[in-house]
């Protein structure tokens, strides 16, 4: 098992640039999380997909952030236009439906907008 | 509005000691609990799962603690080693989700050898 792919692990883009951030999540697993990590506000969820559809968006800080999961093996997150303010390092997580639900994450990408 | 804190932020201890790490919750009425460990520029890794009902679970050097009705959880490590070194996270679900989870700002500790 690879566990949660995130691309890229680094990304550094100028203001005003489109950004976009992959993940993989782990075969067989029908959740998928989008996470945001800063030092001021901590960890904080930006969406929730549960089978490819979006259930929870509340997170999203404003209409420049979008994430699409076309299929159970491939999600996305965009910034456009990307802002300094959004330079933070961005987490993919998934899990199965189960007794537990225990939540796997992946390394993250490291996104600083200059 | 779920609020987690954990304390100490850091905390610094010399190879072989047994310590705790402590995390509160505002809302008792939580799904399950999770302790994680993050090392520097890398992801989470979930170290501990604990369910609601449950009152504990262990895992090698680790035993993790839930007082649901205190909105305490404690994570304790036995005989600590400097590979031990990481930022340790407590999250907790809750709100009337099973997946929304609420995470600490972390506990740093530093195990010196």
């Amino acid at each position: 098992d690879a566990g949660v792919i995130q691309s890229p692990r680094h990304e550094v883009t100028e203001m005003g640039q489109e950004v976009t951030l992959r993940c993989k999540p782990i075969s067989g697993h029908n959740s998928l999380f989008w996470y945001r990590q800063t030092m001021m506000r901590g960890l904080e969820l930006l969406i929730y997909f549960n089978n490819n559809v979006p259930i929870d968006d509340s997170g999203m800080p404003e209409d420049r952030f979008s994430a699409k999961m076309p299929n159970a093996s491939f999600s996305t997150l965009k910034i456009q236009p990307s802002e300094p303010r959004d330079s933070a390092v961005y987490f993919c997580a998934s899990r199965t439906a189960g007794l537990t639900y225990e939540q796997y994450f992946g390394p993250g990408t490291r996104l600083t907008v200059t | 509005k779920q609020e987690v804190t954990q304390i100490p932020a850091a905390l610094s201890v010399p190879e072989g000691e047994n310590l705790v790490l402590n995390c509160s919750f505002t809302d008792s009425a939580i799904y399950n609990l999770q302790w994680f460990r993050q090392d520097p520029g890398k992801g989470l890794t979930s170290l501990l799962l604990i369910q609601s009902s449950q009152r504990e679970q262990t895992s090698g050097r680790l035993n993790a603690s839930l007082d649901k009705s205190s909105g305490r959880s404690t994570l304790y490590i036995a005989a600590s080693q400097p590979g031990d070194s990481a930022t340790y996270l407590c999250a907790v679900s809750s709100g009337g989700s099973n997946y929304k989870l609420t995470f600490g700002k972390g506990t740093l500790l530093t195990v010196n050898p």
